[in-house]
Parts: C-alpha cells; structure tokens; sequence
C-alpha cells in the first residue's frame, strides 16, 4: 500500500546533540510537511516542501532545518536539541496544498531529549 | 483561515450517535470544512470535508447550514475505537493556505 513512512518511530538524543529524523513516501506526492506535536496539544506546522521549494514557517526556531533530497525522501535535522524539543514529530504529504488535496500523515517518530 | 471553536472534550456510550459541533464565524466564501481524527500515537487522518449542506461518507456525515458559520460532525454508532481527538478546519482552496489545526475535540466512548 502507498504510504507514508517515519523512521524511526522512538528516537532519544541528548541535550544539545544533533539529530535526524527521517520520512518517506510511496504516494509520488509534491508536498512534504513537517509537524511538531506536544503532549495534549494540536499537531504545529514546522515547514514544508512543494516539490523543491521550501515555506519555513514565521515561528519555526532557527534550531529546525529540513532538506529534501529527492520527491519520495524529507528529513527533519535539530541542530541542538532542547528539553523542549521533546515531542512527536509528524511528517505528512498532499499532492498539493488546495483544499481539494487531503495531507496523509505518518505515524510520527516520538523525540526524547535526555 | 478561519478560526474554528470546538468543544474540549465530549463522552458518549458505545452505540450511540455523536455530533460534535465546530463554530467558525469569520469563515470565509472560499473556505471549506475539514475533519481530521487522530488516534494516541498516530498522525491525523482525513474524515471528511464539505462546503454546505450535507456530505456523508462510509466514516461520518458532515452538517453545514446555509450561514456556514458552524458545522456538525456526526459519527454513527460509535464503538470504543472512535475514542480519539476530531480537529475541525476551515481552510481556501488556495495554493498557500496549509493546514492549521486547533485544539481539537477528545471525544472518549465509554462501554
């Protein structure tokens, strides 16, 4: 089945340690999202990728940087982690960013920072 | 993008129809309405979406008056694995605009 792909799904850095998350996608999709979810809290755009144009959003710490490879592959790199780092990060895809292009989300890799 | 209000919690019994209410008064000519659920430990998945009056699919119906500015989701029959966090969104069909999710609603099935 097409999907969208999270690895690893648990992953524990230490302070100030950098650290990549990865995410890949079957779906041939032009969008790639990044999402930052905390605990009880509704999930937070990062950034996103249409095709190889990159939107950082306004309030996104400097501390977060994506690269994307190629269409299938995007990465999430934390320069240095902090404490409050620590969250789910979702990576979820569209084939555009219309209302009419519905995001399918991966299962998340949980981040704790040590 | 509209700003959506959607109650924090809810409880209902297995087997019973949930409506959960979502108000977006500045709501947009071009917006629709979107519903996401998302499961503990999983990212959202798409439920359903609409622009006015009625849509209804094999997971839920969706319930937009004429003024547009509040939508009910409506979940039939519910069973314990409906236990999950239902987001409403009112976002344009424009290139730009992304989704933003509000805090959602935690709605928990009990037996």
């Amino acid at each position: 089945d097409a999907m969208v792909i999270q690895n690893p799904r648990y992953q524990v850095t230490q302070f100030g340690k950098p650290v990549t998350l990865s995410c890949s996608q079957t779906l041939n999709h032009n969008v790639m999202y990044w999402y930052q979810q905390k605990s009880s809290q509704a999930p937070k755009l990062l950034f996103h990728y249409y095709d190889k144009d990159f939107n950082n959003e306004a309030d996104t710490p400097d501390n977060f940087q994506s690269r994307r490879p190629n269409t299938s592959f995007c990465f999430l790199d934390i320069r240095s982690p902090g404490l409050g780092d620590a969250a789910m990060y979702l990576c979820a895809t569209s084939r555009g960013t219309g209302d009419l292009y519905e995001q399918y989300f991966g299962p998340g890799t949980r981040l704790t920072v040590t | 993008l509209a700003k959506t209000t959607q109650p924090i919690s809810m409880d209902s019994y297995e087997g019973q129809e949930v409506n959960i209410t979502c108000s977006h008064n500045n709501i947009a000519t071009n917006d629709y309405i979107t519903w996401y659920q998302q499961f503990p430990s999983q990212g959202p998945r798409f439920i359903i979406q609409g622009y006015k009056t009625k849509v209804t699919n094999e997971v839920a119906s969706l319930f937009i008056p004429a003024d547009r500015k509040s939508s009910t989701l409506s979940l039939p029959r519910v069973s314990l694995s409906d236990t999950a966090v239902y987001y409403c969104l009112a976002k344009a069909r424009d290139r730009d605009d992304k989704i933003i999710f509000g805090k959602g609603t935690r709605l928990h099935i009990l037996p």
